[in-house]
């Protein structure tokens, strides 16, 4: 099944204290993103990648880091959390269409993350 | 940067009523416009896009129409039924997507 999974998918921790949040899909997809979804903000983008080893900052960086050193996988980084950190987070994965990434966007299920 | 405002924020309907969100974009260079349904502990799943070559696009319940002149582009669902109850969010985009802010829709047996 063609999917996009995160773990965890639940996660309360204390200012400061290092995350990460795993992401993977199973489709072969060279683009994968990061987003935020906050109320009343929609989903705003943090960090994205075109392809293993090529990443870039989304709308949201700051207080966040991403790697890509395989296809499949795209960890996101919290390395000293803050409560303005507390969101849903998502990931998201999909081909690329003339090197752009308007092809299909498929989600994980998201990851609740709530620093106190 | 490309700038997508959506409305309405919230919207409640009765069963077999229509369903109309709407949405505006800044950036005239936007070529594709996806929107996505959200249910409820679960990620957004694309429902229908459109490509900025075609004015209307249609999926059986739902349609989607773009009027490039005025930058709006608009969901259309014809007799809602409770499980279409979510979140629905448009996007535009030239290089990346760029979501609207989203609409809750209820729908009510």
């Amino acid at each position: 099944e063609a999917q996009v999974t995160q773990n965890p998918r639940y996660l309360i921790t204390v200012t400061g204290k290092k995350l990460t949040v795993t992401c993977s899909q199973n489709m072969n997809h060279e683009y994968m993103s990061w987003y935020r979804q906050d109320p009343g903000l929609g989903l705003r983008q943090i960090y994205y990648s075109m392809n293993v080893e090529v990443t870039d900052k989304g709308d949201v960086p700051e207080g966040y880091k991403v790697s890509r050193k395989e296809k499949r996988n795209f960890p996101l980084i919290l390395e000293s959390p803050s409560p303005n950190q507390t969101s849903l987070y998502f990931c998201a994965s999909s081909g690329l269409a003339g090197g752009r990434s308007t092809d299909t966007q498929y989600f994980g299920p998201g990851t609740r993350l709530t620093v106190l | 940067g490309e700038n997508v405002e959506q409305h309405p924020s919230t919207l409640s309907v009765q069963e077999g009523d229509s369903a109309v969100i709407k949405c505006t974009y800044s950036d005239s260079a936007s070529n594709y416009f996806p929107w996505y349904k959200q249910e409820l502990g679960k990620g957004p799943q694309l429902i229908i896009d459109i490509r900025s070559n075609v004015g209307e696009k249609k999926d059986q319940r739902i349609a989607v129409t773009l009027n490039k002149t005025a930058k709006h582009f608009s969901l259309h669902i014809t007799e809602t039924q409770p499980e279409d109850s979510a979140v629905y969010f448009c996007a535009a985009s030239t290089d990346k997507l760029i979501f609207g802010t989203g609409t809750r829709l209820q729908v009510f047996p």
